[in-house]
C-alpha cells in the first residue's frame, strides 16, 4: 500500500530564516505530487506540483520555491521566511498521468514564523 | 474557471441527527470529477469520495450519502445518524478529467455535540 511522510510536524522559525520541508511517498512509482498551504481556518490553496523530477508547476507567485530531486521526494523551501508564510502546509501525491484521480494527503507541517 | 462554493461556514448538530453538506460548483467543462475530503483535528485530508460526472447515481457508503444533481450543479453529502468523530472540516473539490489539479471549497466545519 502507497504511504506518504512529511516531516517535521511542527516547526517554529524566525522571520528571514530559511526553510526545508520534505515529503516522500512510498509504494507508488511516478506520482503527481502537490504542496498545498491552509492558512488558520482557511481552505487550501495549491502552491505548487509536479507530474515528474525536475517538472514544477507553481500555481501562485510566493516567498517559496519547490524541487523534486527524486521520483518520491518532494521539498518545499524559503531563503527567508515571513511571517505571511504561517500555515500549515500539505503534500499529497496521486496516481501519475493526467488522469484526475484522487490526492491524498501527508500528515501535514505546521508552521509558525515569528 | 472552475469554482466550488461551500456556503455553510459551520455547522453544528446534536449526535444522531442527520446532516447535509452542501456543494455547489461552477465549471464549462462537461466531464469532470467530483471530490469530499474530511479534516479531522490532526489535520490530514482525507478522501471520501470522487463521482465522474457521467454518473449521476447518488451513492452511499454506510452513514454517508452523496447526491450528484448535474441539472443544479450540486454535490451534497449527507451524514445520518452522526457521531461524534464525523466532527471535522469537510472539502468539496472539482477537477477537470485529464487536469492534475483540484479546485477545493472553502470547506464546512462540521460539530457533532455530544
Amino acid at each position: 500500500s502507497q504511504t506518504i511522510h512529511q516531516w517535521p510536524a511542527t516547526l517554529v522559525q524566525p522571520v528571514g530564516s530559511p526553510l526545508s520541508l520534505e515529503c516522500t511517498v512510498e509504494g507508488t512509482s511516478n506520482p503527481n505530487l502537490y504542496w498545498y498551504r491552509q492558512a488558520a481556518g482557511r481552505g487550501l490553496q495549491l502552491l505548487f506540483y509536479s507530474i515528474g523530477i525536475d517538472q514544477i508547476s507553481s500555481e501562485v507567485p510566493q516567498n517559496l520555491s519547490a524541487s523534486r530531486p527524486q521520483d518520491r521526494q518532494f521539498i518545499l523551501s524559503s531563503k527567508k521566511l515571513l511571517l505571511s508564510d504561517s500555515g500549515f502546509y500539505l503534500c499529497a501525491w496521486s496516481v501519475g498521468g493526467a488522469s484526475s484521480y484522487e490526492q491524498y494527503f501527508g500528515p501535514g507541517t505546521r508552521l509558525t514564523v515569528t | 474557471a472552475q469554482k466550488v462554493t461551500q456556503a455553510q461556514t459551520e455547522i453544528s448538530v446534536v449526535e444522531k441527527e442527520d446532516v447535509t453538506l452542501d456543494c455547489v460548483y461552477e465549471t464549462r467543462d462537461t466531464t469532470y470529477y467530483l471530490f469530499w475530503y474530511k479534516q479531522p483535528p490532526s489535520g490530514e485530508l482525507v478522501f471520501l469520495i470522487r463521482r465522474n460526472s457521467f454518473d449521476e447515481q447518488n451513492e452511499i457508503s454506510g452513514r454517508y450519502s452523496w447526491n450528484f444533481q448535474k441539472s443544479t450543479s450540486s454535490f451534497n453529502f449527507t451524514i445520518t445518524a452522526s457521531q461524534v468523530v464525523d466532527s471535522a472540516v469537510y472539502f468539496c473539490a472539482l477537477s477537470r478529467i485529464g487536469n492534475e489539479k483540484l479546485t477545493f471549497g472553502t470547506g464546512t466545519r462540521l460539530t457533532i455535540i455530544p
